[in-house]
């Protein structure tokens, strides 16, 4: 595997689910992000991690809650979904979100519909 | 606030050049992305601004002025593979954090 993987690519789940979206990054970053992405919206920032610390948080309501492991893995929780939160979820990393050039590597993203 | 405009959608033919523009304004700055995003795939890097001026890359050019918050991205002989949305994002130098425009929706006809 390279680069950045997302699982599962589609989910379906009721407003009473719980599921959870993992993310994994190949490429030794350490930072990793999680974006939300809605129709013709401009990319919403969630989460940022950076070297398993969280420095961001983007006023994300509690129903999401992340997980950083290690610096390599990423989740996602959901828990008592809105049919508003029903959107294309972006994983991406970054060698070092402070130095220089920073280019963000994203994954296939996880589309998620809340009935 | 902070601001990124595209135009939402754009039509060009193969072979054309098409310029697609971004504005912003934004409170800090520490550089202009350009990102291209095919349907249902994932965003891929194609050019970074920090400086003024115009960056080549092949049939993809990117210019910045930093003075009038505006950047474009320039596509030269245009292919069907080109049909994609592209996405404009400043980087903030509070945080280092990126601000996305929606993303402009290239359409290649032939």
């Amino acid at each position: 595997e390279t680069g950045v993987t997302q699982t599962p690519r589609h989910l379906v789940m009721g407003m009473t689910n719980k599921k959870s979206l993992k993310c994994e990054q190949h490429l030794g970053h350490n930072a990793m992000y999680w974006y939300k992405q809605s129709a013709k919206k401009p990319l919403e920032l969630m989460f940022v991690y950076n070297f398993k610390e969280q420095t961001e948080n983007n006023s994300v309501p509690s129903r999401f809650s992340p997980e950083c492991p290690n610096s390599s893995h990423l989740f996602l929780h959901l828990h008592t979904l809105q049919p508003e939160d029903s959107a294309l979820y972006l994983c991406a990393s970054s060698q070092d979100p402070i130095g220089g050039l920073e280019t963000q590597y994203f994954g296939p993203g996880t589309r998620l519909l809340v009935l | 606030g902070q601001n990124i405009d595209q135009p939402t959608e754009m039509t060009a033919t193969e072979g054309a050049i098409v310029q697609i523009n971004c504005t912003y304004q934004t409170s800090g700055f520490n550089g202009l992305f350009w990102y291209q995003q095919h349907a249902g795939e994932a965003p891929t890097f194609l050019s970074y601004n920090v400086l003024d001026g115009l960056e080549e890359k092949g049939r993809f050019s990117s210019f910045l002025s930093r003075s009038k918050g505006y950047s474009y991205l320039l596509l030269k002989e245009l292919q069907m593979k080109d049909s994609a949305s592209y996405l404009c994002a400043v980087r903030q130098d509070s945080n280092y954090q990126l601000i996305w425009g929606a993303g402009t929706k290239l359409i290649i006809k032939p």
